[in-house]
């Protein structure tokens, strides 16, 4: 059956960097854009960024734009999010989701999500 | 970018029928998708393509999308269908903003 699952979570000073990693298996991985959602504490969801099957195109929400970055390596069934100048309002857990491969996408499934926590 | 309204919560006595609405600007136009998200889990999916329901989802999950608003009905509720739900679309706007977007959410309450 299809599995995901990340890693990488952690408490992080304001400014600081961390990367998500998203280990998957049970399907195709090369084959699957991508995703990263994230859901702050007690709030609901933010879709953060995709990236297409072969990493040739990739999006972000506003909010992460310019210091985030979403990429994948195929060879290792690995998904990442790296993470930089981090703020506080950047603590949530952070999901990886599989694309469907289709337009007007959803996300199924999910992974059990890492929490980060950017905190001083 | 493209905004999805959500009522905050619904409450339901079990063996009734909860309808939660999700409004959007024209969102007949768009597919919408649901996920049940319940206390310390992952969200699942339960309803794609406005209307049709993932393997292992029950029938009792229905949903139906027209005009302004979409709706997820979820029929002989039971305790276990108590959750946060949300809504969900891919907006294809011309400013390439907020391509995935999610409604706020619905906290279902089972009396």
């Amino acid at each position: 059956q299809v599995q995901l699952v990340e890693s990488g979570g952690g408490v992080v000073q304001p400014g600081g960097s961390l990367r998500l990693s998203c280990a998957a298996s049970g399907f195709t991985f090369s084959s699957y854009g991508m995703h990263w959602v994230r859901q702050a504490p007690g709030k609901g969801l933010e879709w953060v960024a995709f990236i297409r099957y072969d990493g040739s195109n990739k999006y972000y929400a506003d909010s992460v734009k310019g210091r985030f970055t979403i990429s994948r390596d195929n060879s290792k069934n690995t998904l990442y999010l790296q993470m930089n100048s981090l703020r506080a309002e950047d603590t949530a857990v952070y999901y990886c989701a599989k694309d469907p491969g289709v337009t007007t996408s959803w996300f199924d499934p999910w992974g059990q999500g890492t929490l980060v926590t950017v905190s001083s | 970018s493209y905004v999805l309204t959500q009522p905050p919560s619904v409450s339901v006595a079990p063996g009734k029928t909860a309808r939660i609405t999700c409004g959007g600007n024209n969102i007949g136009s768009k597919s919408v998708h649901w996920y049940q998200q319940k206390p310390g889990q992952a969200p699942v999916l339960v309803i794609y393509y406005d209307s049709d329901r993932p393997s292992g989802i029950p029938e009792r999950f229905s949903g139906s999308n027209s005009g302004n608003t979409a709706t997820l009905t979820i029929s002989r509720v039971e305790a276990g269908d108590e959750a946060d739900y949300y809504c969900q679309v891919w907006d294809s706007s011309s400013d390439h903003r907020g391509y995935w977007v999610f409604g706020g959410g619905t906290k279902l309450t089972v009396l």
